[in-house]
């Protein structure tokens, strides 16, 4: 199956620091990658949509001055977290299609924010 | 809006006691059904895409099933190794998100010895 990467996989921030998180498909050109959030027990959520070359589409209730996004190629697209606190703590997760409705999904990244 | 409900919440099973694990959807067109597992901190893994109603697929002890309504994990003769969270997720023909998946809160499935 395809591979994508998450990096890093885990951080430790202090509160209003910002966090850059990077997802990499590595054997295929992702023309589309998407952000999730999964907080303990609960479902992934879509945060984002992103698209190579343009600006991502975010979902109801995501801040996109909080959550940047950044497609630059087809095989990288980066979050950042801007001033990050506490409530931000969560695993966050990326995934990137191919077409043919395939989806495959990073490992993670758990941000913990002191 | 696309709905997932999956049930049960957590299943316990004995090694070698099969079962299944259900996903109950409401979407305005579904482009696909898919089942993920996924470990204690780590991303969702593949399993398997369903398109349409009457479909099944396999793999290992793994038998997925798909009606216009529901779709089911049957699991025969489950190993401990089978233990993970098992994610249901629908994927939309009129998602403003595109390829988007709208997934349920998972089943906990823990095999004991």
């Amino acid at each position: 199956g395809a591979v994508v990467s998450q990096h890093p996989s885990w951080v430790i921030c202090k509160s209003g620091t910002s966090v850059k998180i990077e997802c990499r498909s590595l054997d295929f050109q992702a023309t589309t990658m998407f952000w999730y959030r999964q907080f303990p027990k609960q479902s992934l959520m879509l945060m984002a949509t992103s698209n190579e070359g343009s600006k991502a589409t975010y979902e109801q209730g995501v801040e996109k001055d909080k959550f940047l996004i950044n497609h630059a190629s087809l095989t990288l697209s980066t979050l950042t977290v801007t001033s990050a606190h506490p409530e931000d703590s969560s695993f966050y997760i990326c995934s990137a299609t191919r077409g043919a409705g395939e989806l495959f999904f990073g490992e993670g990244s758990r941000l913990t924010v002191l | 809006e696309d709905q997932v409900t999956q049930s049960p919440e957590a299943l316990r099973l004995q090694e070698g006691e099969s079962s299944s694990l259900n996903c109950s959807y409401t979407v305005s067109g579904l482009r696909g059904l898919f089942w993920y597992r996924q470990d204690p901190g780590k991303g969702p893994e593949f399993l398997f895409t369903l398109y349409s109603a009457g479909e099944e697929k396999e793999k290992e002890r793994l038998k997925a099933t798909l009606t216009k309504k529901e779709s089911f994990l049957h699991i025969t003769a489950p190993k401990p190794e089978d233990s993970a969270t098992y994610l249901c997720a629908v994927q939309g023909l009129n998602s403003n998100s595109g390829y988007a998946l709208n997934f349920g809160k998972g089943t906990s499935l823990l095999v004991t010895p």
